[in-house]
């Protein structure tokens, strides 16, 4: 079974605090792409990572993608409470013939 | 700029009632998906397409029917709705396959 696990599950944290979260597998993807969903909205596309321990800025996160394109991870600086939602990561297989998505991380920061 | 619109956006049936969502996006996408969202489960693909007139099985097709008649819409239908299928259903769509996906905003639909 090819499984993305997202960790934490649920993160609530104070304005201003720094976090990190995790999507780790046991497979190789070719890409990887994080998503932010708010209640009642889908998904939305935040970045795409691509190469082996990449890493990209979206002023306050900070993306990077493992060495071996088995994991990534989601850093955020001083957050917000317009960082408040559902965190999301999503791996492309080799061949861009599938994608999965990891059942994602719930964040709440609170002002 | 419309992206990619669903419609309805909540709906409750009855077991063995049948139902179609509509999806629609002016993008031009030439792709097209259908998921659904459950909690601690993550998003999982019903059905896709590659283009007008193609669909393809996703992971968890039974139970569902799809048709892209036209290049900016895409239909799922339920024929029988049972319990197991409660859950919010997403459209989506992108110039690349399975990549930078644009999302609708969701139909929440409840099968009493």
């Amino acid at each position: 079974t090819q499984l993305l696990e997202q960790s934490p599950q649920f993160l609530s944290i104070q304005e201003g605090e720094n976090l990190t979260v995790y999507c780790n597998s046991s497979s190789v993807f070719s890409s990887l792409q994080w998503y932010r969903q708010e209640p009642g909205e889908g998904p939305v596309l935040l970045v795409t990572v691509v190469t082996g321990g990449e890493v990209k800025k979206l002023k306050r996160l900070t993306f990077q993608f493992g060495d071996a394109r088995k994991d990534s991870s989601l850093h955020i600086t001083a957050a917000q409470p317009g960082d408040t939602g559902l965190y999301l990561c999503a791996g492309v297989y080799t061949g861009g013939f599938k994608t999965i998505f990891g059942a994602g991380t719930r964040l709440f920061v609170k002002a | 700029n419309a992206g990619v619109t669903q419609t309805p956006k909540f709906r409750v049936l009855k077991t063995g009632q049948s139902m179609t969502l509509l999806c629609a996006q002016d993008m031009n996408h030439e792709y097209m998906y259908w998921y659904r969202q459950d909690p601690g489960m993550g998003l999982r693909l019903i059905h896709y397409s590659v283009g007008e007139g193609t669909t393809a099985k996703g992971e968890v097709p039974d139970g569902y029917n799809v048709s892209r008649l036209k290049k900016q819409n895409f239909l799922l239908g339920l024929e029988s709705a049972a319990p197991s299928q409660t859950s919010v259903y997403f459209c989506a769509s992108s110039y690349v396959l399975f990549e930078k996906l644009f999302f609708g905003s969701g139909t929440q639909l409840s099968v009493l």
